[in-house]
């Protein structure tokens, strides 16, 4: 079967640095997605990886391993509005997307 | 603002009612996907739809269906509502068929009473 794994919640501090890891078996691999959603709002898209390595996008990171199904999200500088839920997801061999239960991130003050 | 539009906004409904969903695309996207959402769970993919044929199918149950127009909007029909039904919709759409990035409507809550 198809998996993607993320934890379910994270807690950190304004100001501060978080990882937010993401693991998957998935049957191909055709491009790895993250997308921010605020509660009770739509997803939006915040990176996309194909190859292995870090895309940098201001003050958000996104890692990929593809030998090792692992994807993690940098959030540096962290912000109160920063507090959301990230979603990891993967194109599969049809090209279809696998969206992962996504992970609650909480920040504190 | 993502450019796709999903109308209503909220619905509200008794169980074993019908409802109807709207979604337009992003202009020019001719991709369609629906995606259910109930409280504080991941979204489950449902339907995908491409310049007006199916293109792929997931968790979708018997008692729902969809269709693409002509003109590229989409409809999810509901029907014989649950309880477990009432969740958050959401209608997303993309350039091609092969899901590249998708942009997400604004959602229409169903409860379902």
């Amino acid at each position: 079967g198809q998996n993607i794994d993320q934890p379910t919640e994270m807690t950190a501090t304004e100001g501060a640095i978080v990882q937010i890891n993401c693991t998957y078996q998935t049957s191909g691999f055709n491009g790895l997605f993250w997308y921010q959603q605020h509660a009770g709002e739509a997803p939006t898209f915040l990176s996309y990886n194909v190859l292995d390595g870090l895309e940098e996008k201001g003050r958000f990171s996104s890692f990929l391993s593809r030998s090792k199904g692992y994807s993690y999200l940098l959030l540096k500088e962290l912000q109160m509005k920063d507090s959301a839920s990230y979603l990891c997801a993967v194109k599969d061999s049809n090209y279809q997307l696998i969206w992962g239960a996504g992970t609650k991130l909480i920040i504190k003050p | 603002d993502s450019g796709v539009t999903q109308t209503p906004k909220h619905l509200i409904t008794a169980t074993g009612q019908r409802v109807t969903l709207r979604c337009s695309p992003r202009s020019g996207d001719l991709s369609v996907y629906w995606y259910q959402q109930s409280l504080d769970q991941g979204l489950q993919f449902l339907i995908q739809y491409y310049n007006g044929e199916e293109r792929a199918k997931g968790n979708i149950l018997e008692r729902f269906s969809a269709q693409q127009f002509p003109d590229l909007h989409s409809e999810l029909n509901l029907s014989s509502l649950e309880l477990g039904d009432s969740a958050l919709y959401f209608c997303a759409s993309s350039t091609g068929q092969a899901s590249g990035e998708q942009y997400f409507g604004p959602g229409t809550r169903l409860t379902v009473t």
